[in-house]
């Protein structure tokens, strides 16, 4: 499988809202509600963010959303937080019980 | 609380193997998907495969199939991942990580080990 695509990098001033797209295809993203969303902060472990395209895990702050339209699932964080600045990553159920990952995006609050 | 325990880094020359434990603690073994996901330096999250501790079952993406094995030991709580003929680009931190309940169909992971660096280097 190929990876989804995710933009490199994105950015916002603090109390902004971004948006992170990822793009996949009709046999992943496209087919199946299993978009999960993962924040890696450097030299950490990734933190799950979101699971089944829009669900937050018990502690996860509501300033994080998920939403998908056809191949393309988004993240949402709205008023940004010097804390937010770290790398994020989708995931998508990718059929056949294999999955596959984003490329990654960088986010930089300003 | 659930862990996720690695053991430690490695330093493998090309062509060998490398195999990587995982010890869970803080929940029911054989009750969830353990995932292992791996992430060369400086790159992005890539996908290796999954394993059922219950039934044993695994599943692999097709770039490591043949090439990679997952295992456990029920009794002690353990996966195992073992990759055979290393290369340089198979440098990188590689995780386990836990997945959905063996029961359910859904797809993510929830806790992650803290890593365990392989480099491959002659």
């Amino acid at each position: 499988q190929s990876a989804l695509t995710q933009p490199a990098s994105v950015s916002g001033s603090p109390g902004q809202s971004i948006t992170i797209s990822c793009t996949g295809t009709s046999s992943d993203v496209g087919s199946y509600n299993l978009v999960s969303w993962y924040q890696q902060h450097p030299g950490k472990a990734p933190k799950l963010m979101i699971y089944e395209v829009s669900k937050r895990p018990s502690g996860v702050s509501n300033r994080f959303s998920g939403s998908k339209s056809g191949n393309t699932a988004s993240l949402t964080i709205s008023g940004l937080q010097a804390e937010d600045e770290a790398d994020y990553y989708c995931c998508s159920y990718a059929g056949s019980s294999t999955g596959v990952f984003g490329g990654g995006t960088k986010l930089t609050v300003l | 609380q659930v862990q996720l325990v690695q053991s430690g880094a490695e330093v493998k020359k090309p062509g060998a193997s490398v195999k990587v434990s995982c010890k869970a603690s803080g929940y029911t073994f054989t009750g969830y998907y353990m995932h292992w996901v791996r992430q060369a330096p400086g790159q992005g999250l890539e996908w290796m495969g999954r394993i059922n501790p219950n039934s044993g079952g695994t599943n692999y993406a097709q770039k490591f199939q043949g090439r990679v094995t997952m295992t456990r030991d029920t009794s002690i709580s353990t996966a195992y991942m073992e990759l055979s003929r290393l290369r340089s680009d198979d440098t990188a931190v590689y995780y386990c990580a836990r997945g959905a309940p063996t029961y359910s169909s859904s797809w993510y992971v929830d806790y992650w080990g803290q890593g365990t660096l392989v480099t491959v280097s002659s």
